[in-house]
């Protein structure tokens, strides 16, 4: 069955440095990759979307990376800030427009 | 209101009670759709309304779970005879409804519910 991994522990790092959170897939080929981020209480905000046969996107100071070999998906964020601190959740999107998500990794930003 | 806004924010119920759980769309928004989040879980499909046509209810987990969309607005989702695990946060998200894979869905706050 398709499955999608994220870590579950959370990430704690020192604000400034870069934060790379990872995506990986299995049993599934997704013609898009899309991150979310998630506050408490809160639903899930979109961020950026990249394409199959895209291997890299940037948006300021976020930037995604797509690797169809491997089945995997690396989220980053450079001179990370105490305000990144949320959930962010991967989801994969086949030609339907279905979008299976990940559990999500929490991402802790120390000031 | 310029986001999609669901209603209520929280709701507990006892063990076999039904409820309603309400959702407005982003005015102009075509497709809808209901998800489930389990706590520390991702989220969970549950249904898909676009325009007029009959709606994806694949992700339901079962008879109980029911959902309807009104004047290709407004959709409300029923959970009868609810159980502890029905136990969860429901969110609903709109989207244009292009079709095409960078349709982007735009959720609401989502709804807590606790059942006792």
């Amino acid at each position: 069955s398709q499955k999608i991994e994220q870590n579950s522990e959370a990430l704690n790092i020192q604000e400034g440095k870069t934060a790379t959170l990872t995506c990986n897939y299995t049993n599934y080929s997704p013609a898009y990759l899309q991150w979310y981020r998630q506050d408490p209480g809160r639903g899930p905000v979109f961020l950026l979307l990249i394409r199959e046969n895209e291997k890299e996107k940037r948006k300021e100071r976020l930037k995604v990376t797509f690797d169809t070999t491997l089945k995997q998906s690396l989220f980053h964020i450079t001179a990370s800030q105490p305000a990144d601190s949320a959930t962010y959740l991967c989801a994969l999107r086949d030609s339907s427009y279905k979008l299976i998500f990940g559990s999500g990794t929490r991402l802790l930003v120390r000031p | 209101g310029a986001g999609v806004s669901q209603s209520p924010s929280n709701k507990v119920t006892e063990k076999g009670k039904d409820v309603e759980l309400r959702c407005d769309p982003i005015s102009g928004h075509t497709a809808l759709y209901w998800y489930r989040q389990s706590l520390g879980q991702g989220l969970e499909f549950l249904i898909y309304f676009q325009g007029n046509s009959a709606p994806d209810k694949s992700g339901l987990p079962s008879d109980r779970f029911s959902a309807e969309r009104t004047g290709g607005s407004v959709s409300t989702l029923t959970i009868q005879r609810t159980q502890q695990e029905d136990s969860a946060v429901y969110l609903c998200a709109s989207s244009f409804g292009s079709g095409t894979g960078t349709d982007t869905q735009y959720f609401g706050p989502g709804t807590r519910l606790t059942v006792l």
